[in-house]
């Protein structure tokens, strides 16, 4: 089991370019979701999904679109990037929020830098 | 959810018992207390949850207060690699309610 995986790792972007960050997750999780760390800050939800096929907003969606066409893939989109969306992006799987069996799956995180 | 309050870090020595606590003092009947840590900017882990009642796995031990508002997470016998920052989170069980509230947590570092 790879578990959670991100890709790109690292990535530089300049202010108005587009990319796409891909999750990939391979423990049949229903749930899966993007955050966001900001230097010295907790974990912001930005978009989040309960099942394939279906998004929605967290905390902090703007900016940002995603989409869920296969079960085990969570994409997360910046159309065009700005300086604020510098940070550390995480992704995150889990079989459902019901408890007592919650728990959130991390992957390594994707660095990314918008200059 | 519940808010949470952690002090910003604590020192602990290799092989002593650490002790994090964490206040929830709004916490209602439902919400359930989770502990997630994140070693030096890996992906957040987690580590035990509970609701009333003590709990232990094999990666640390959870007291909750009878009044459950406040709790504290404990790593039976340290090691360098448990030093991390700890996130004490506060959740209720509803579908719909998707997120895990990351405050600023307390940073842990284990002292040779």
């Amino acid at each position: 089991n790879a578990g959670v995986t991100q890709t790109p790792k690292f990535r530089v972007l300049k202010t108005g370019q587009s990319m796409t960050l891909l999750c990939a997750q391979d423990m049949n999780h229903e749930y899966m979701y993007w955050y966001r760390q900001d230097p010295g800050m907790g974990l912001r939800l930005i978009h989040y999904s309960v099942g394939e096929g279906t998004t929605a907003k967290g905390e902090v969606p703007d900016g940002y679109n995603v989409s869920r066409l296969k079960k085990q893939n969570f994409l997360l989109g910046l159309e065009s990037a700005a300086p604020s969306q510098t940070s550390v992006y995480f992704c995150a799987s889990s079989y459902s929020t019901g408890v007592p069996s919650y728990e959130q799956y991390f992957g390594p995180g994707t660095r990314l830098t918008v200059t | 959810d519940a808010k949470t309050t952690q002090p910003p870090s604590m020192d602990c020595a290799e092989g002593r018992a650490a002790n994090l606590p964490c206040n929830h003092s709004t916490i209602s009947g439902n919400e359930y207390v989770y502990w997630y840590r994140q070693i030096h900017s890996q992906g957040p882990q987690y580590i035990i949850h509970g609701l009333k009642n003590n709990e232990t796995n094999e990666m640390a031990s959870l007291i909750i207060t009878e009044d459950r508002k406040s709790s504290t997470l404990i790593l039976p016998h340290a090691t360098l690699r448990d030093t991390a920052v700890y996130y004490c989170i506060v959740r209720g069980p509803n579908f719909g309610n998707e997120k895990l509230t990351f405050g600023t947590g307390t940073r842990l570092t284990i002292i040779p």
